[in-house]
C-alpha cells in the first residue's frame, strides 16, 4: 500500500484557474517536501514543511501542513501553462533502521491556454 | 543550493550488459546517497540507501545483486545495473543529504538530473 496518497493523480485546468493538490498520509509526517518534475528530467525543490499549521508561498504557489502534520496540500492561484508538470509530495519516514524520503504518487498537471 | 550530478544522462545498452551510473555530490559531502527508480507516469521508488564506507540498505524487492551500489567517497556513488535486461528500462535518479544536524529529518536532499536507462 502506499504511505503517501496524493489526489488527484492527474488535472487538467483551464489558464487562469485556481487549484489544489493534496498529499495525505497515515503516519505523522516530520518533513514534507513538495517537488515539481517534468518528466525524464530531475526534481525541481518548491518547499519543505516541518511544524502543523505551517505555511509557504512562493510566487503563486502556497502549500500548507495541517494542525496534525499528516496532511498536505499545495494550491496554485491563477495557473499558468508555466505550471504543468507532474507535482510529488515526498515525506520523510523515521523506520527502524533509519530515516528515508518516499514519494506519493504524484500529480500530473496540465494547464490549457 | 548543493548541485548533484549524475553520468551518464542517457545510455542505451544491450541486453546482458552491465551499465554503471555515476552520482556526484559536486559542491559538498554526502554521507549518505540514494538512489530511487521512476517508471513512465510513475513516482519515485526508492531502490537503496547508499552510506559512504559501508553496505547499502537495499529496499524490499530490489535485488541487490542487480543492483551493485557503492559508496566509495564522500563525494560519489555509484549504481551498476549488472546483466541488464528490457524490465530494468528505467528513469534512475540518485539524492545525496547534506549534513547540517545530527537529526537526519532536518537534513535536506539533493536530486541528481537522472539517468534514462534502456535496454534494448
Amino acid at each position: 500500500s502506499q504511505e503517501l496518497e496524493q489526489s488527484p493523480q492527474s488535472l487538467i485546468v483551464q489558464e487562469g484557474k485556481n487549484l489544489t493538490i493534496n498529499c495525505t498520509s497515515s503516519k505523522t509526517l516530520y518533513g514534507l517536501y513538495w517537488y515539481k518534475q517534468k518528466y525524464g528530467e530531475g526534481l525541481i525543490f518548491l518547499m519543505m514543511l516541518q511544524k502543523g499549521g505551517e505555511e509557504k508561498s512562493h510566487e503563486k504557489i502556497t502549500a500548507k501542513l495541517d494542525e496534525k502534520k499528516q496532511q498536505s496540500s499545495l494550491h496554485i492561484t491563477a495557473s499558468q501553462p508555466s505550471h504543468a508538470g507532474i507535482y510529488l509530495c515526498g515525506a520523510f519516514m523515521i523506520y527502524n533502521q533509519g530515516g528515508k524520503l518516499i514519494f506519493g504518487q504524484g500529480t500530473e498537471l496540465s494547464v490549457k491556454p | 543550493g548543493a548541485v548533484v550530478s549524475q553520468h551518464p544522462s542517457w545510455v542505451i545498452c544491450k541486453s546482458g550488459t552491465s551499465v554503471k551510473i555515476e552520482c556526484r555530490s559536486l559542491d559538498f559531502q554526502a554521507t549518505t546517497m540514494f538512489w530511487y527508480r521512476q517508471f513512465p507516469k510513475q513516482s519515485l521508488m526508492l531502490m537503496a540507501t547508499s552510506n559512504e564506507g559501508s553496505k547499502a540498505t537495499y529496499e524490499q524487492g530490489v535485488e541487490k545483486d542487480k543492483f551493485l551500489i557503492n559508496h566509495a567517497s564522500l563525494t560519489l556513488s555509484t549504481l551498476t545495473v549488472t546483466s541488464a535486461h528490457p524490465e530494468d528500462s528505467s528513469f534512475y535518479i540518485c539524492s545525496a543529504r547534506v549534513l547540517f544536524s545530527g537529526i537526519p529529518i532536518y537534513n535536506e536532499q539533493f536530486f541528481g538530473p537522472g539517468t534514462r536507462l534502456t535496454v534494448l
